[in-house]
């Protein structure tokens, strides 16, 4: 089955720089590719989503940019803030088996001030 | 995005005891699911619930711990049984909406268990 992993586990930046996560798929089929945020005591977020047939996206100060060939996306935030500070996960899905969600083990982010 | 929410939202029960939680969406949905989040962990998707049929569990989940009911495109429910200190997690259930593959998260149930 799918096994999606993720880097960093955790991740430190100040306030104002851009901060990266990473994510490695191993099914080919994946053709779905979900950010989540997380913040403490909460429900998970939906942040970005990206799909096969696309190579980037962006939204205000997140972008997600995808490479099929080598099965692997990543998230970007620039310009942090501490209410960017969260656990973030990605996630990969594929729609011929029903779209179930398989989860990277998530990457905790401090953004300090 | 359609409203969901979970009822209880937090409960501390005994071992050997079952406890049901329920998923309600203010629309109807096709795709209802049921995750695990064990403490400090990722998430883990226990089952997907079926309109109308029996849910189809993920590996490591079976029906006999983990049944779910789902009657309508509203409403869904996983009952945890005979409960061990080891099923302490949040239980959240999902939909998809606006698509089949985009899904959104109900705001969870926190079950400790004694």
């Amino acid at each position: 089955g799918e096994n999606v992993e993720q880097h960093p586990s955790t991740l430190s930046v100040q306030e104002g720089d851009s901060a990266v996560i990473k994510c490695t798929y191993s099914d080919s089929a994946s053709n779905y590719f979900p950010w989540y945020k997380q913040e403490l005591g909460k429900r998970p977020q939906l942040i970005i989503d990206i799909r096969s047939n696309v190579g980037e996206k962006k939204d205000q100060r997140i972008a997600v940019t995808l490479n099929k060939t080598a099965k692997h996306f990543s998230l970007h935030i620039t310009e942090t803030q501490p209410e960017d500070s969260a656990v973030y996960f990605c996630a990969a899905s594929i729609a011929e088996y029903g779209n179930k969600l398989v989860f990277g083990a998530g990457t905790i982010l401090r953004v300090k001030s | 995005s359609a409203v969901i929410s979970q009822k209880p939202s937090r409960d501390i029960c005994q071992r050997g005891t079952s406890l049901t939680i329920q998923c309600q969406v203010d629309s109807q949905v096709t795709m209802m699911f049921w995750y695990r989040q064990q403490p400090g962990q990722s998430l883990t998707l226990i089952a997907t619930a079926n309109q109308g049929s029996e849910a189809t569990y993920e590996s490591g989940f079976v029906i006999d711990k983990f049944p779910i009911s789902r009657p309508n495109l509203t409403f869904s429910t996983l009952t945890v049984s005979n409960m061990s200190p080891e099923d302490s997690s949040i239980y959240l259930c999902s939909v998809g909406d606006r698509g089949p593959d985009t899904q959104y998260f109900g705001p969870g149930t926190r079950l400790t268990v004694l």
